[in-house]
């Protein structure tokens, strides 16, 4: 079934440590989003992806990282987690000619940092 | 600076009528869009508006009116799979998604 996969799907990480999410999708789309979801917030913007080899910061991108080296994978780095970054995480990825631009989502990566 | 507004809960029956508001301020605007998202699950994309007007796909409906910074997601014939989160976002005028923090629907028996 042709979609966005995330990995891992949940994670208990402690404070300090290194952590990277992933995300693959295989519907060729050309722009890919990082987003954070906490209660009573709208989805935060962390870092995009306008098209591979390009990528942006968004709303609050500190503290993490992406990088895009082909159209498929947009993994999200914390270099050092802080309790702060506890939060649901969404992948998602949207074509950004000839459509609506809809974006369409992974089923998320929920980390608590301790 | 951008802003979404949506009612934080509201509740329906089963098999009535609920229409959940959004007004919106933002940069330049470049199309509204509404999603579902279910308890623990992903956001699903709902409906699109860029003209005024309404826009009709079975038992879901929105509305636009880009004067009045305003848009509604009308559902019909409530079911309980309805009861979901609904979210808001508008594009802005450099093409990025100011999302609402949604509203939360229950739907009684």
């Amino acid at each position: 079934i042709a979609g966005i996969t995330q990995a891992p799907t949940s994670q208990i990480l402690a404070a300090g440590r290194r952590m990277t999410l992933r995300c693959t999708q295989d519907m060729r789309h050309n722009a890919m989003y990082w987003y954070r979801q906490d209660l009573g917030l709208g989805l935060r913007l962390i870092h995009y992806s306008n098209t591979a080899g390009t990528t942006g910061k968004g709303e609050v991108p500190d503290g993490y990282s992406v990088s895009r080296a082909n159209t498929d994978d947009f993994p999200l780095t914390l270099a050092s987690a802080v309790p702060s970054q506890t939060s649901v995480y969404f992948c998602a990825s949207s074509e950004t000619s000839g459509s609506t631009g809809e974006l369409f989502f992974g089923e998320g990566s929920r980390l608590t940092v301790l | 600076g951008q802003n979404i507004d949506q009612p934080t809960e509201m509740t329906a029956t089963e098999g009535a009528i609920v229409q959940i508001n959004c007004t919106y301020q933002t940069s330049g605007f470049n199309g509204l869009f509404w999603y579902q998202q279910h308890a623990g699950e992903a956001p699903t994309f709902l409906s699109y508006n860029v003209l005024d007007g309404l826009e009709e796909k079975g038992r879901f409906s929105s509305f636009l009116s880009r004067s009045k910074g305003y848009s509604y997601l009308l559902l019909k014939e409530l079911q309980m799979k309805d009861s979901a989160s609904y979210l808001c976002a508008v594009r802005d005028s450099n093409y990025q998604l100011i999302w609402g923090a949604g509203t939360k629907l229950i739907i009684k028996p």
